[in-house]
């Protein structure tokens, strides 16, 4: 079956960039997303890629995709307290007309230091 | 962005007894509608999807008897732990996809922190 890995823990200093990493087995993934779970609150979509790309970048998060090896990554640059989070990473087959329930990872807790 | 609304946020309540936790879309209509349960340090797990006007689809191990999975209209779906036990103790959360346009995004709700004592 599908499995998503991310490590479950990153700890980076204030102003520096978190680089979150995530490995995926389903091939046919079709979407990689990452979602961000603050403390009491649901998950926020970040950004998403679809699987022909290998670059998508926005503001301060540079989102890499490797599909030969099935690895997403997620850069955040200049990190900031308020990015001090869980990040989840996730996966899909979009089926067109259909709607897939996404495959999640753990979560990354992203420590920030001052 | 679109909002899904879940609600309670926490309940507590004692083994045996039935909890309801519902799923609103906001301001958009959502003909599927996802549930997943969130162990402590584990990832979510999606336990169903649901379409509206019909049967939810159950993931293999999720009990269809125990949670039930009612999808009424585009607006509303509901999960019941029947019977709750301490086992059931979780997080759970909703997510919804609009009907409209070739949209991926799934909107997810706060979550429901179940205790079951």
């Amino acid at each position: 079956g599908e499995d998503v890995e991310q490590s479950l823990f990153l700890s980076v200093r204030e102003g520096d960039s978190s680089v979150i990493n995530c490995t995926y087995t389903d091939s046919s993934s079709t979407y990689l997303y990452w979602y961000k779970q603050e403390p009491g609150a649901g998950l926020q979509l970040l950004t998403y890629i679809f699987s022909n790309m290998d670059m998508k970048q926005d503001q301060r998060l540079t989102v890499l995709l490797n599909k030969k090896d099935k690895h997403l990554s997620l850069r955040i640059a200049d990190t900031q307290t308020g990015d001090s989070a869980i990040y989840f990473c996730a996966e899909s087959m979009y089926s067109g007309g259909g709607a897939d329930g996404l495959t999640f990872g753990k979560g990354t807790h992203l420590i920030i230091q001052p | 962005g679109a909002v899904v609304s879940q609600h309670p946020s926490r309940v507590i309540c004692k083994s045996g007894t039935s909890v309801k936790i519902e799923c609103r879309s906001l301001d958009f209509q959502a003909t599927t509608m996802f549930w997943y349960r969130q162990f402590p340090k584990q990832s979510l797990m999606l336990m169903a999807t649901s379409n509206e006007g019909s049967k939810a689809t159950y993931e293999q191990g999720v009990e269809k008897d125990k949670f039930l999975i009612n999808h009424a209209s585009l607006t509303l779906s509901t999960l019941t732990v029947t019977s709750a036990h301490p086992e059931d103790s979780s997080f759970y959360i909703c997510s919804a996809k609009s009907v409209w346009g070739s949209s991926t995004e799934a909107f997810f709700g706060q979550g429901t922190r179940l205790t079951v004592v």
